[in-house]
Parts: structure tokens; sequence; C-alpha cells
């Protein structure tokens, strides 16, 4: 059963163009990681988000947690093809013997084309 | 170093054969994760260790698979009679512990295992 369901998997868009990642469940999480991976390396973090209904800004990425903190979106604004890579989303459940364990969405593969 | 190292990088094996794969974390990271990553997938959740606590194996697919965490530092996944649907890509990561459904995990290359 997959917790957290990421859309699109795939995304293939041109420079300058603007972009929505979604990240849904039906449970509720304690938080909400986006996190960022190139390929040969780890996934890095981009930002982690905490309080139901908030909005974090890098740069020309915006990060909003749902309200019901049960899905989360990223979007980017004139992406560039820096941008091009494996997007994570991963939530963490509150208490209980899930505490500390991330579950993690199946990933966008996002592909900037200059 | 000053990141998560995880050894060895590529690791080719035939059907049936044990592997150890091996992952130092950033020195003072009381919590360590093992997750295994299929092509361009997302992360599927082996193993977590937190301190002294007794280790989270809830995502361990079989009992071919251990893990194990020395002295709170260095930890060792093996996978014993591997198959070849254990090919993937296992990547290891750690975090300070202090508030583990918010703390930052800091991810190791990982080690990509073909099985033959």
């Amino acid at each position: 059963t997959q917790l957290l369901e990421q859309s699109p998997q795939f995304l293939s868009i041109q420079e300058g163009e603007n972009l929505t990642v979604y990240c849904n469940s039906s449970s509720v999480f304690s938080s909400l990681q986006w996190y960022r991976q190139e390929p040969g390396e780890g996934p890095v973090l981009l930002v982690t988000v905490v309080t139901g209904g908030e909005v974090k800004k890098l740069k020309r990425l915006t990060f909003q947690f749902g309200d019901a903190r049960k899905d989360s979106s990223l979007h980017i604004t004139a992406a560039q093809p820096g941008d091009t890579g494996l997007y994570l989303c991963a939530g963490a459940r509150a208490g209980g013997t899930s505490y500390g364990k991330l579950t993690f969405g199946q990933g966008t593969i996002l592909t900037v084309h200059p | 170093g000053a990141g998560v190292s995880q050894s060895p990088s590529n690791k080719v094996t035939e059907k049936g054969k044990d592997v150890e794969l091996r992952c130092d974390p950033i020195s003072g990271h009381t919590a360590l994760y093992w997750y295994r990553q299929s092509l361009g997938q997302g992360l599927e959740f082996l193993i977590y260790f937190q301190g002294n606590s007794a280790p989270d194996k809830s995502g361990l697919p079989s009992d071919r698979f251990s893990a194990e965490r020395t002295g709170g530092s260095v930890s060792t996944l093996t996978i014993q009679r591997t198959q070849q649907e254990d090919s993937a890509v296992y990547l290891c990561a750690s975090s300070r512990g202090s508030y583990p459904s918010r703390d930052e995990q800091f991810f190791g290359p990982g080690t990509r295992l073909t099985v033959l």
C-alpha cells in the first residue's frame, strides 16, 4: 500500500515554463519533506513543512502543506535546465511505532529542456 | 569525510551469494536509516536505528535481510542468498536524531547491487 501518491511520475517541459508536483495521502503526517536527487547521488533535502497550511519559498520553488496535513505541493516558476532531477516527497507519521520513519512517494522525474 | 559514505559503490554478485553493504554515517548522528531504491523510483524503507533503542526492522522484505550498527556508528546491511529481485540501489542516511520526524536526513551516494 502506497501511503504517499506523488504525481505526475514524469514531467518534461521547456525552460521558462511553470510546473507543479503533487503529493497526496489519506493519512495525516506530522511533517513532510521534499528532496531532490540527481543521478548517482543520494537525495538532498529541499524543505521541511510542519504546520497545516504552511507555505515555504526557496527562490523559484514554492512548497505548500495542506491544511489537514495530508497533502503537499511543489511549484517551480520559470523552470531551468538545472532543475532537472528526481523530486521526492516524504512524510513522517506522528508518534507510535512509526516515529522517525519517513514514507516516500514514488518520485517525479523532471526534465527541463533548454 | 563530512558526509555519509557507503561502500562498495557498485556490487555485482551471483544469485545465491551473500553480500554485505557498509554505511559510515556523519559523526555524532544518532539515527541511521537504510532504504532501497529501484531505478528512478521512490525509496523503500528497510530499517531504522536510533541510539541504543531496538531497531525498527519493519521494512525488511524477508529474513534474508539483516542489519547491524556497531558502537552506534558504522552499519552493515547483509543480504543472504541474494535473488535477482534484490537488485537495486541501497541508500543509507543519518540524522541528528534530536527530532526524528523533522530532522533532515543526510544520504550517502548508495550502493548499486546487481544480482546476476
